[in-house]
């Protein structure tokens, strides 16, 4: 695909259960980044990996999130034991490795969770 | 430190007039500083960007100002028209590594 694709597009469930998020980068990107939009809080960072390593993980809200990527590819965004202010947009960007300053990270359509 | 400061939080302008929006950051290590369009159900869409040596970018109508002494940079959306109307955020990034946005400015322009 030509761009980042996140799945699924919607996720409803209730407090208390697990959600896996998914993201697919652009082919080639080694860069990946997760974050989170909810109202009042705007765009959060969350998590960065630079091919399969996370060297930033600090906006992790708690140790109820954690995230993995495999192949330098696909990266899984796993939230364990729902809450209810977990509800929000999960936004996924991917980015070439820097290079001269430039860090042209582009966005998935995100995925919106929202927890019962 | 990493904090990035955007105002107005809304803005309406009529069709052909000029949208401008302004951020401050503290932390002087940023190095890297995007502005992005947003529309309602899309993520947000990489509009124009500029590094610090630079004090004005031009893409089309879009042009940032940066001020790096002040801390300051700007966009100024020439021209609006009504499909200008989306939420623009600014961000700032050191050494490619996380993004730090600002607030959002929801801006409408009226036909």
């Amino acid at each position: 695909g030509a761009g980042v694709s996140q799945s699924p597009s919607n996720k409803v469930t209730e407090k208390g259960k697990d959600v896996e998020l998914r993201c697919d980068p652009i082919s080639g990107h080694t860069a990946l980044y997760w974050y989170r939009q909810s109202l009042g809080q705007g765009l959060e960072f969350l998590i960065y990996f630079q091919g399969n390593s996370a060297p930033d993980k600090s906006g992790l809200p708690s140790d109820r999130f954690s995230a993995e990527r495999t192949g330098g590819s696909v990266s899984t965004l796993t939230i364990q034991r729902t809450q209810q202010e977990d509800s929000a947009v999960y936004l996924c960007a991917s980015s070439l490795v820097w290079t001269s300053g430039v860090n042209e990270q582009f966005f998935g359509p995100g995925t919106r969770l929202t927890v019962l | 430190q990493q904090q990035v400061k955007q105002s107005p939080q809304s803005l309406i302008v009529q069709k052909g007039g000029i949208s401008i929006i302004n951020c401050a950051y503290e932390n002087t290590a940023f190095d890297y500083f995007p502005w992005y369009q947003q529309f309602p159900g899309k993520g947000p869409a990489l509009l124009i960007a500029i590094r610090p040596d630079v004090s004005e970018k031009k893409e089309g109508r879009f042009t940032i100002s940066f001020n790096k002494s002040a801390k300051q940079f700007s966009l100024h959306i020439m021209d609006s028209q009504p499909g200008d109307s989306a939420t623009y955020f600014c961000a700032a990034s050191r050494s490619g590594s996380r993004l730090t946005f600002g607030e959002g400015t929801q801006l409408t322009v009226n036909p």
